[in-house]
């Protein structure tokens, strides 16, 4: 099983969706969580980190289940400027890595 | 304020070659990650420097190899290029001193695109 697990997607939706996003980790030990955004050949950009309690940024809003060990990303009132792959990543506690998962491609659409 | 920085942006190899690359931080930050990302996948943690010494290191070959220097920059060294190696490699820096090692944003450089013909 990889540490981080993510749909690949596309996920195409047209402005003004609402898009969630999905991500698994296999370490219930680990504590920190965050999304990273990714523009096409760009490096990677934190968007927001994680809290257990859940945590709003504007339209973004993130999700930690720590039982199902999944985090999610909500997105509302999608804007044609959110097209870009999401990157979860998830640290390991015992060897201080950030492990990144593939990555959830989203396109939105006119 | 600039963040990190990495050069060369990009470099042609041929297979058996050898590559230096190299990273400064982000002012005030003190630790160095190195990833590689491929085409369509997400980065792969190559290794992590903290204090000059290799801290961590993810499941690569030995021919990858690095070095920290006294002013926290950083070089990432691939030897007996394969093409396999043709990635976009990213350096990050964060602050560790004074927090837990694996709390805290990763900054991202702009990377060295490597192709290996």
């Amino acid at each position: 099983r990889k540490e981080v697990e993510q749909d690949p997607g596309p996920f195409n939706v047209p402005e003004g969706a609402t898009v969630a996003f999905n991500c698994t980790y296999s370490n219930s030990a680990s504590q920190s969580f965050f999304w990273y955004r990714q523009d096409c050949r760009k490096e990677p950009k934190l968007l927001m980190s994680v809290y257990s309690s859940g945590n709003e940024d504007g339209r973004f809003t993130a999700q930690l289940n720590r039982a199902s060990q999944y985090i999610s990303l909500l997105i509302r009132d999608s804007k044609l400027s959110d097209s870009a792959t999401y990157l979860c990543v998830v640290t390991d506690p015992g060897t201080y890595k950030y492990i990144f998962g593939t990555g959830t491609r989203l396109k939105v659409l006119a | 304020d600039a963040g990190v920085t990495q050069s060369p942006t990009h470099l042609i190899k041929t297979r058996g070659q050898q590559v230096t690359l190299r990273c400064s931080p982000k002012s005030g930050h003190d630790t160095v990650s190195w990833y590689q990302q491929a085409l369509g996948q997400g980065p792969q943690f190559i290794f992590q420097y903290y204090e000059e010494e290799e801290r961590q290191r993810g499941n690569f070959p030995d021919r990858f190899s690095g070095h920290q220097f006294p002013n926290y920059s950083s070089e990432l060294n691939v030897n007996a290029l394969l093409l396999g190696d043709s990635a976009l490699y990213l350096c990050a820096s964060r602050q560790t001193s004074g927090r837990a090692m694996n709390t805290g944003e990763l900054f991202f450089g702009e990377g060295s695109r490597l192709t290996v013909l």
